[in-house]
């Protein structure tokens, strides 16, 4: 069945730049959304925005600013860059799939989910 | 902290029937589907519950969702010790334009 892993550095310095890769397996990356998920230690669930296969995006507007989000088809991987980090970007992150299509995101729900990677934001 | 309300704990015995909560607002659980997701230790989160109450296939139907106004449940019967794990609910916001997530239960069997 389709898998998703995340990649990427485990530790990052503050104010350098968080990048974070998911890997697509057994299925294609075309069609769908992908999304990155995160978790501070001890705190709530934030989506942090999604790709399109095509490249079209959408950003957490508290984030936006801070963040891209891009595709490779031909690597069925998509990426994560969060720039000027600080010590309350350390999460665990999460790849996960979007499903329905709807036009109102209303009815939008994640149907795959890798298993999380932690970065720890610190010098 | 979490914009969706969960208790944090619910606890039962093997075979029993257990209920979690999430309570939402207008913005988010009251004008927009709900789902709910099952985390077990060491593995990816599970979708359980989309639209409230439809649930995916192989999802066994101990497992079921309801609705009401702004809040949602999810129902698990027939307890087993495999349940144990982390439950959380999401939900789109049309305010904040983003999903928003409660803040997890964790269910002991």
């Amino acid at each position: 069945q389709v898998q998703l892993h995340e990649s990427g550095p485990g530790l990052v310095k503050p104010s350098e730049t968080l990048s974070l890769t998911c890997t697509v397996s057994n299925g294609s990356i075309s069609v769908y959304y992908w999304s990155w998920i995160r978790q501070p230690p001890g705190k709530g669930l934030e989506w942090i925005g999604y790709v399109y296969y095509s490249g079209h995006t959408n950003y957490n507007p508290s984030l936006e600013n801070r963040i891209t989000i891009s595709v490779d088809k031909s690597k069925n991987q998509f990426s994560l860059r969060l720039t000027s980090t600080t010590a309350a970007d350390t999460a665990v992150y999460y790849c996960a799939r979007l499903s329905d299509y709807s036009p109102h995101k209303g009815s939008w729900y994640f149907d795959l989910w890798g298993r999380g990677t932690l970065v720890t934001v610190s010098s | 902290q979490s914009v969706l309300t969960q208790p944090p704990s619910a606890s039962a015995t093997p075979g029993q029937r257990v209920t979690i909560s999430c309570s939402g607002s207008g913005s988010n659980i009251g004008s927009n589907f709900a789902s709910w997701y099952q985390h077990l230790p060491g593995t990816a989160p599970k979708l359980l519950v989309l639209r409230n109450n439809q649930r995916p296939s192989g999802v066994p139907d101990r497992f079921s969702g309801s609705k009401s106004g702004t809040s949602v449940s999810l129902a698990i019967s027939g307890l087993r010790s495999e349940d144990e794990g982390d439950y959380f609910c999401v939900s789109w916001d049309d305010s904040l334009n983003t999903w928003v997530f409660g803040g997890g239960t964790k269910l002991i069997v």
